[in-house]
């Protein structure tokens, strides 16, 4: 089965740090394009960043500098490793597979996993 | 970046209506956008990529069509299971954007 299963979310403070994990089966993370897209509270969706299959990576302006995104190949594993952490990176944050096509859609996403910022 | 504007904000509509609804992008996006479906709790749901393909799976009453900057989500006849919060996503220079959604409602 094609699933994706994220971990790793929490309580943190302002200013701390946390890594998120993405767990996937039944495809390859390296040979696609893998991403995190986030849902604060009550809101609408915001990309994150992308690793692409060539090992690429970007970010949205709202975390650069302050996410890295890897993963490992041998463990078929997603990560997002967030710094400096901030009240408003609190959200779900999913990881998703991105189609190579025009539109580069989310096909598979995992559940999601909660992160909150606060003292 | 390329914004995308979605209208309606949100729209009451009955079991077996025709429900439309509107993506503008700030510029053209050529046929790069996709609409997704999202239920209380749950993770997005892929409905349509590249603006008119159905992704497998998708009941046929769902349909996408438009290209440039002007793009249309259709449920030809609304049933129950699609109440819920719909998305377009666009795109762009390595750059992914959503709209601000649709919510879906009984009327």
């Amino acid at each position: 089965e094609v699933q994706l299963v994220e971990s790793g979310g929490g309580l943190v403070q302002p200013g701390g740090s946390l890594r998120l994990s993405c767990a996937a089966s039944g495809f390859t993370v390296s040979s696609n394009y893998m991403s995190w897209v986030r849902q604060a509270p009550g809101k609408g969706l915001e990309w994150v960043s992308v690793i692409y299959s060539g090992g690429s990576t970007y970010y949205a302006d709202s975390v650069k500098g302050r996410f890295t995104i890897s993963r490992h190949n041998s463990k078929n594993t997603l990560y997002l490793q967030m710094n400096s952490l901030r009240a408003e990176d609190t959200a779900v944050y999913y990881c998703a597979r991105a189609l190579i096509l025009s539109s580069h859609a989310f096909d598979i996403w995992g559940q999601g996993t909660m992160v909150t910022v606060s003292s | 970046a390329i914004q995308l504007t979605q209208s309606p904000s949100s729209l009451s509509a009955s079991v077996g209506d025709r429900v439309t609804i509107t993506c503008r992008a700030s510029q053209g996006i050529s046929s790069a956008l996709a609409w997704y479906q999202q239920k209380p709790g749950k993770a997005p749901k892929l409905l349509i990529y590249d603006a008119s393909s159905l992704e497998s799976g998708v009941p046929s009453r769902f349909s996408g069509s438009g290209s440039g900057t002007d793009f249309t989500l259709t449920i030809s006849s609304l049933q129950p299971e699609d109440f819920a919060t719909y998305y377009c996503q666009q795109f762009n220079s390595y750059l992914w954007t959503f709209g601000q959604g649709t919510k879906v409602e009984i009327k």
